[in-house]
């Protein structure tokens, strides 16, 4: 079984000021992590997936991850905050058994821009 | 525009009533997920399907029940709906079972009076 926990389901950054979404997951099998934006009255949209390989991945809008196995984290960065950047964000976990490739995600956390 | 499409966009219906919800996948993918989006209960997987055949079922409830034709398109039947079934109900699509990248439709809001 997965599972998927994301700290902070509010968190408010100034406009050019760093953004950091945090992500822990747990997994029986290695994961393949995602995560996915969500804007108002909108569905979901991929960020950015690790499979293997490099743990640093970089995703679309300037968002990028790093995957440690250690830490069983996956945080979401972007080095520059836009007011375009708000929206809910969700990091989701994937893991096969046997075709059963259902995501578990995470409670979401809303991110909110302070011009 | 993620390429999978979902109609209608928003219900409303009564308590008792049955709905259906369409999806049509992403051209080529064989797989479709259903996720229900709620504010007690975030979101939960509810089933999935892969060229027709149940593939694997998650928080659904007996009440509800899906199907994907050969067209590959599907729908997700709800029945006898109660008011806590109010909730956004998302289609994904992927191209196999293995892992793959979950392409999610718009949603269907479903109100429930």
């Amino acid at each position: 079984a997965q599972s998927v926990t994301q700290l902070g389901s509010h968190v408010s950054v100034s406009e050019g000021a760093l953004v950091l979404l945090r992500c822990n997951y747990s997994s029986s099998v290695p994961p393949y992590l995602f995560w996915y934006v969500q804007y108002p009255n909108q569905g979901l949209q991929l960020l950015l997936k690790y499979t293997t390989g490099a743990t640093l991945v970089k995703g679309i809008n300037g968002f990028e991850a790093e995957f440690k196995k250690s830490e069983t984290s996956f945080h979401l960065t972007k080095p520059s905050a836009h007011m375009s950047d708000a929206a809910e964000y969700f990091c989701a976990v994937s893991a096969s058994n046997f075709g059963n490739e259902k995501l578990t995600f995470g409670t979401g956390t809303r991110l909110t821009i302070i011009p | 525009d993620s390429g999978v499409t979902q109609t209608p966009k928003h219900l409303i219906t009564a308590t008792g009533q049955r709905v259906t919800l369409r999806c049509s996948p992403r051209s080529g993918d064989l797989s479709v997920y259903w996720y229900q989006q709620s504010l007690d209960q975030g979101l939960q997987f509810l089933i999935q399907y892969y060229n027709g055949e149940e593939r694997a079922k998650g928080n659904i409830l007996e009440r509800f029940s899906a199907q994907q034709f050969p067209d590959l398109h599907s729908e997700l039947n709800l029945s006898s709906l109660e008011l806590g079934d109010s909730a956004l109900y998302f289609c994904a699509s992927s191209v196999g079972s293995y892992q793959e990248t979950q392409y999610f439709g718009p949603g269907t809001r479903l109100l429930v009076l």
